[in-house]
């Protein structure tokens, strides 16, 4: 069975300080895809990574960066000298590959990120 | 700029009195998508479309709707909202198999129940 698991359910550190945000997941399928997203206090669901399940690379954008390791069925995410505006919700998903209609994110429950002043 | 635009931002409806919410979008995405979000929780599907195909969840209650009437336009129906309805409402759209998974979201709409 399919399933996303964000064990910190909220998170809390002082800006300028490093973070990482964890998350494991469980799939049968061998090509599947892995996303970020972050929740700001507005609401608005933002994209920020996409990984396929052949590409293990590491991802580096800015203050962001992704390490996907798939022996250890794990995707985390790190902010690196973290800012106030970081303070969001943030959000790990699945999607199995390619199935016919199969176009569903599977959520994991989401990290609260705080970055206290 | 291409986006998701989701109407109204805020609406506050009265227990059993039908609401209506809709979505644009300017990305031409075959899929669209409507979610339930409550505080603190992930978001749940409710229903998609591919281009004209509706896919229905399982678990979604008879109580909501949705049309897509062109492939710009997406509206969620509920028809007699409960004080359980209350939640935000986000849309999403999706390019389909060109790049899979990948959903872009709208800002989403918080329903009141009164």
């Amino acid at each position: 069975a399919q399933k996303v698991t964000q064990a910190q359910t909220e998170i809390s550190v002082v800006e300028k300080e490093d973070v990482t945000l964890d998350c494991v997941y469980e799939t049968r399928d061998t090509t599947y895809y892995l996303f970020w997203y972050k929740q700001p206090p507005s609401g608005e669901l933002v994209f920020l990574i996409r990984r396929n399940s052949f590409d293990e690379q590491n991802e580096i954008s800015g203050r962001y960066s992704w390490n996907f390791q798939k022996s250890t069925s794990s995707f985390n995410f790190t902010i690196t000298a973290s800012q106030v505006v970081d303070s969001a919700v943030y959000f790990c998903a699945l999607s199995e590959g390619v199935r016919d209609s199969n176009y569903q994110l599977i959520w994991g429950a989401g990290t609260k990120l705080i970055i206290k002043p | 700029d291409a986006m998701v635009i989701q109407n109204p931002r805020y609406q506050v409806t009265q227990f059993g009195k039908p609401v209506t919410l809709s979505c644009s979008q300017t990305l031409n995405h075959n899929v669209m998508y409507w979610y339930q979000q409550k505080s603190s929780q992930a978001p749940k599907l409710l229903f998609h479309y591919y281009d004209k195909d509706f896919n229905n969840e399982a678990d979604t209650p008879d109580n909501f709707q949705s049309r897509r009437p062109n492939t710009s336009f997406c509206f969620l129906d509920i028809r007699s909202p409960g004080l359980g309805d209350a939640a935000m409402y986000l849309c999403a759209t999706s390019p389909g198999l060109a790049v899979v998974g990948t959903q872009y979201f709208g800002p989403g709409t918080r329903l009141l129940v009164l």
